[in-house]
């Protein structure tokens, strides 16, 4: 079954550390992998995309995330992390010919100042 | 650049009432989308317009129906409102399909009562 799981529900981190939010999918046709970011009230802002080639790929808000087909994963990173990040990100995988994408449920992002 | 603008923002519907949610985008995008979002669940597809003038289901389509009114609009209507389908409600555009990333409203948050 085609599904995209993100393991941590509520993360909390301290302003100024490293942050990594996991993301692990499973797709039958090549994957495209999306990560979306949703502040309070809002609707959801495109991060990052991933579709071939460079397995590391950068996005906006200084974010990252580094596909790994071994593993199915695709894990968000920031080096330090600033109290504007507090918000729920998504995961999201899609393949080409199609208009619908597959959400992860979520993992909720509390910056400690 | 407005992007995407839904209305209303808030409602409260009784139970059986019918209600129409607004949406439209003004980057010329072909492609929109309806989303509800549950706790837990994440973001659901309700129906798509792939392109003006078609429309198709997504994944939970029942007791809502859509009108792609032109290129830049997209409705949804709950002909008899049920409190299931308390929710936030997304609108979301994007040049083609899904490999593009889509641009999201900022929700509606719809109660039924």
């Amino acid at each position: 079954a085609q599904s995209v799981t993100q393991p941590d529900i509520h993360i909390t981190v301290s302003e100024g550390a490293s942050l990594e939010l996991r993301c692990n999918y499973s797709y039958g046709a090549t994957p495209y992998l999306f990560w979306y970011v949703q502040s309070p009230g809002q609707g959801l802002q495109l991060l990052l995309k991933y579709f071939s080639g460079d397995t590391l790929v950068q996005g906006i808000k200084g974010f990252e995330a580094e596909f790994k087909r071994s593993q199915s994963s695709f894990n968000l990173r920031k080096p330090s992390v600033h109290w504007s990040d507090a918000a729920e990100y998504f995961c999201a995988v899609t393949t080409s010919g199609t208009y619908k994408y597959i959400f992860g449920t979520g993992t909720r992002l509390k910056v400690l100042a | 650049n407005a992007g995407v603008t839904q209305t209303p923002k808030f409602q409260v519907l009784k139970t059986g009432q019918s209600m129409t949610l607004q949406c439209a985008q003004d980057m010329n995008h072909n492609s929109m989308y309806w989303y509800r979002q549950d706790p837990g669940m994440g973001l659901r597809l309700i129906y798509y317009s792939a392109s003006e003038g078609t429309t198709d289901k997504g994944e939970v389509p029942n007791g809502y129906n859509v009108s792609r009114l032109n290129k830049r609009e997209f409705s949804l209507r709950l002909e008899s409102a049920a409190p299931s389908q308390t929710s936030v409600y997304f609108c979301a555009s994007s040049e083609g399909g899904s490999l593009y990333g889509y641009t999201f409203g900022s929700g509606t948050r719809l109660t039924v009562v």
